[in-house]
This record gives C-alpha cells, sequence and structure tokens, in this order.
C-alpha cells in the first residue's frame, strides 16, 4: 500500500537561517506532489505542486522554493526564512484523477 | 478563480444531534467538491467525494450547483465526530482550493 513520509514533525529555526522539510512516497510510482502550507486560523493554501521529476508549479509568490530530485521525493526549501514563514507545512501526493492523501505535516516555528 | 468559504469556524453540537457543516463555493466551471476531516492527533484524510455519492461514517454532502454549495451532514452525531473538518475543491487541474475549516465539538 502507499505511505507518505514527511519530516522533521517540528522544527524551530532562526530568522535568516536555511531550511529544508523532505517528504517521501512509497509504494506508488511517478505521483502527483504537493506542498501546502496552513497558517493560524487560515485553511490551507498549495504552495507548490509537481507532476513529475523536475516539474514544479509555483502558486504564490514567496520566499520558498520546491524542488523533486526523485519521482517520490519533494523538497520544500528557503535560503532563509522571514518571520512570516512561520505555520504548518503538509506534504501531500495523489495519482492522476484520485483526491489527495497527506502527511503529519511539520510545525515550522521561527525565532 | 477559485475559492470554498466555510462560514463557520467554531460549531458545537450534543450527542445524537443533528451537525450540519456549510459549504459554498465559487467556481466557474464544473468542479470536484471533496471534504477532509483531521481527528485529533491524527493527519488530515478524506472523508469523502461528491462524486462518490456515498455515505461515511454517516455523513452525507451533496453537492447544489444551483446554489454552489456543498454541506456535510450527519443526522445523529458522536462524540468521535469531533474534528477538524475541511471542504475542498478541485477544477481538475491537481489543484485543491481549501476552504478555512470548522472546528466540530459533539458534547455528551
Amino acid at each position: 500500500s502507499q505511505t507518505i513520509h514527511q519530516w522533521p514533525a517540528t522544527l524551530v529555526q532562526p530568522v535568516g537561517s536555511p531550511l529544508s522539510l523532505e517528504c517521501t512516497v512509497e509504494g506508488t510510482s511517478n505521483p502527483n506532489l504537493y506542498w501546502y502550507r496552513q497558517a493560524a486560523g487560515r485553511g490551507l493554501q498549495l504552495l507548490f505542486y509537481s507532476v513529475g521529476i523536475g516539474q514544479i508549479s509555483s502558486e504564490v509568490p514567496q520566499n520558498l522554493s520546491a524542488s523533486r530530485p526523485q519521482d517520490r521525493q519533494f523538497i520544500l526549501s528557503s535560503k532563509k526564512l522571514l518571520l512570516s514563514d512561520s505555520g504548518f507545512y503538509l506534504c501531500a501526493w495523489s495519482s492522476v484523477g484520485q483526491p489527495q492523501h497527506f502527511g503529519d505535516g511539520t510545525r515550522l516555528s521561527i525565532l | 478563480a477559485q475559492r470554498v468559504t466555510q462560514p463557520e469556524k467554531l460549531l458545537s453540537v450534543f450527542k445524537g444531534a443533528p451537525v450540519e457543516l456549510k459549504c459554498n463555493y465559487s467556481y466557474s466551471g464544473s468542479p470536484e467538491l471533496f471534504w477532509y476531516v483531521q481527528y485529533s492527533r491524527q493527519r488530515l484524510q478524506l472523508l469523502l467525494r461528491h462524486i462518490s455519492r456515498e455515505s461515511i461514517k454517516g455523513f452525507t454532502a451533496d453537492l447544489n450547483k444551483g446554489e454552489t454549495s456543498f454541506h456535510l451532514k450527519k443526522p445523529f452525531a458522536q462524540e468521535e465526530d469531533s474534528a477538524m473538518y475541511y471542504c475542498a475543491l478541485s477544477g481538475g487541474d491537481y489543484k485543491l482550493s481549501f476552504g478555512a475549516g470548522t472546528t466540530v465539538t459533539v458534547r455528551a
């Protein structure tokens, strides 16, 4: 069966430091992959999605970037974190035409 | 542009009472609508999708294109239904737009 792993679960970083969050999917090939952010009191906002290796679409201008170096690996990065980058980050995957399945999320706090 | 509105941030009901979570959407084409649920200490998971037309855990939701709504209903709420519920819309282009979510508390 398919599983999705996302880590770390929580992260506390100082302003200006780099960021790398990783997400991997098992048990499927060529999934669509997604990064969402949930700010306090708001719904989930799609940040990036990918339909294949090296193919990244950005939904909102921001301080973050995404990469997909392997078929089932999706990475969210930043060179210099801002206070506004704090939030809850969720990775998700789906097969074409199927609902999305979510990871456990990463709680990111910027100090 | 597509948008999903969940007007209620919090909803509190007694066990055994009916519960209805409202969801309205804005989309110019034919959307696919979903309800996702997140129980305490669990990951976000799909509850139901409108094209399945099925009842999951006693919940149903009907897509009303005239009113652009996809309200979630359950006739008799249970304590285990306490959770955060998100309505979401897909325009068929892989992307989901989520509402802000409704926190449901079912009291004994």
